[in-house]
């Protein structure tokens, strides 16, 4: 059981490059999420999802796209990468929304830096 | 989005008890949540209160809330120096979408 895991864990960008961030998790949790940690500004919520095929923006959802086709995964794209993207990206996963959301696993983390 | 603040940093020796806050901006929340987080590593959820409770314990945590000033508060009997970690309070209304504090540095002096 391996949990919540995230590819790349580093990640070097050029700006107006694009990629795709990997999450992946094998509880068979229906809810996922991703983050970003920066410096004095704790986690803000990007998008989540709820179930496959639902997906919903967060706080700060400019500039970045998801889809959730499986239970599985949860991929995080950037578009066209800006330095205002640099950041620690983290993605969570929990068996759903709702009363049993205090059960949040959390990815090991991205590192992606945008130049 | 909602506003969670927490103090950047605390400082405590080893035995003592660290006392770490946060206070809130939304009176709707429902989960409120207590995650560590060590060095280069993501958010591990220590213990979480719903918004009916004023207290709950676990071991060596207890969390205090006082619903009236928004407030959150954990506190960490005979902390250890693995205690050493970032601390994040957390609230969510619908158990969706969540709000993080900026974090706690406690620093556990030997």
């Amino acid at each position: 059981n391996a949990g919540v895991t995230q590819t790349p864990k580093f990640q070097v960008l050029k700006t107006g490059q694009s990629m795709t961030l990997q999450c992946a998790q094998d509880m068979n949790h229906e809810y996922m999420s991703w983050y970003r940690q920066d410096p004095g500004m704790g986690l803000r919520l990007i998008h989540y999802s709820v179930g496959a095929g639902i997906t919903d923006q967060g706080e700060v959802p400019n500039g970045y796209n998801v889809s959730r086709s499986t239970t599985e995964d949860f991929p995080l794209r950037l578009l066209s990468a800006a330095p205002s993207q640099t950041s620690v990206y983290f993605c969570a996963s929990s068996p759903s929304g709702g009363q049993s959301s205090y059960e949040q696993y959390f990815g090991p983390g991205t590192r992606l830096t945008v130049t | 989005g909602e506003d969670v603040e927490q103090s950047l940093f605390l400082s405590v020796r080893e035995g003592d008890s660290s006392v770490i806050n946060c206070t809130y901006t939304d009176s709707s929340s429902t989960y409120l949540y207590w995650y560590k987080q060590e060095p280069g590593a993501g958010l591990q959820l220590l213990t979480y209160i719903f918004s009916n409770m004023d207290m709950k314990q676990d071991q060596r945590l207890t969390v205090l809330l006082n619903k009236k000033d928004k407030h959150l508060s954990l506190r960490i009997a005979d902390t250890q120096t693995g205690d050493s970690a970032i601390y994040f309070c957390a609230e969510s209304e619908t158990g969706n979408q969540f709000y993080f504090g900026t974090g706690t540095s406690l620093t556990v002096i030997p």
